[in-house]
């Protein structure tokens, strides 16, 4: 079974970019996950599928300044110009033969 | 628009039964796979549960086999889960959340279950 690890925190000032990172297990490097952003205490939100190639695709509504990117098992999620509401725990997702979900610890975001 | 909206959640005693559902609306409920994510106090996501469309097949996470069985009704647009011999360990937000090719796309905004010891 695959394993995402991620930082448990990051800070970038308003303005700014942040590129936040969740790592595969290795075996597992060539899977696909997907992000999702949790802003304090609501639901968490579908930002993203991204590719081991580095082809993602957005969710209805989620603006521009978000990006995803690859590199071997490390997949990116890159915020741009951070806005005060990106502050906000993010998560990645990926599944075992589409039975088993598994989830990264989560990356909790603050900005400066 | 897509909704998901969970409801039942509540507080309940260590070895208690509860029954969580999540109306869907906005979409062609019985062509998507769904499933149940938990967050317990303070922590990260967790998987608990999946259903396919049709409801044919399911899977459980480790920690919740043989006690919380996940189900469907596509003629109420409603996804269930039957939650049984709950533990304290078990207390947590549980979201219901829509699939759409393998991944999650949409969330609900959650019920709160907590199983007092």
């Amino acid at each position: 079974q695959p394993v995402l690890t991620q930082s448990s925190s990051a800070s970038a000032s308003l303005g700014s970019s942040v590129k936040l990172t969740c790592t595969l297990s290795s075996g597992h490097s060539a899977y696909i996950i997907a992000w999702h952003q949790q802003q304090p205490g609501k639901a968490p939100r579908y930002l993203m599928k991204l590719e081991g190639s580095g082809t993602y695709n957005r969710g209805s509504g989620v603006p521009d300044r978000f990006s995803g990117s690859s590199s071997g098992a490390d997949r990116y999620l890159t915020i741009s110009n951070l806005q005060s509401e990106d502050e906000a725990d993010y998560y990645c997702e990926t599944w075992e033969s589409n039975t088993h979900a598994v989830f990264g610890g989560g990356t909790q975001l603050t900005v400066l | 628009e897509v909704q998901l909206v969970e409801s039942g959640g509540g507080l309940l005693q260590s070895g208690g039964s509860l029954r969580l559902p999540c109306a869907a609306s906005g979409f062609t409920f019985s062509s998507y796979a769904m499933i149940w994510v938990r967050q317990a106090p303070g922590k990260g996501l967790e998987w608990v549960s999946k259903i396919s469309g049709r409801g044919t097949t399911s899977y459980y996470a480790d920690s919740v086999k043989g006690r919380f069985t996940i189900s469907r009704d596509n003629s109420k647009n409603t996804l269930y889960l039957e939650m049984d011999s709950l533990r304290a360990e078990d207390t947590a937000v549980y979201y219901c959340a829509r699939l759409t090719s393998g991944w999650i796309d949409y969330w609900g905004q959650g019920t709160l279950v907590t199983v007092s010891s």
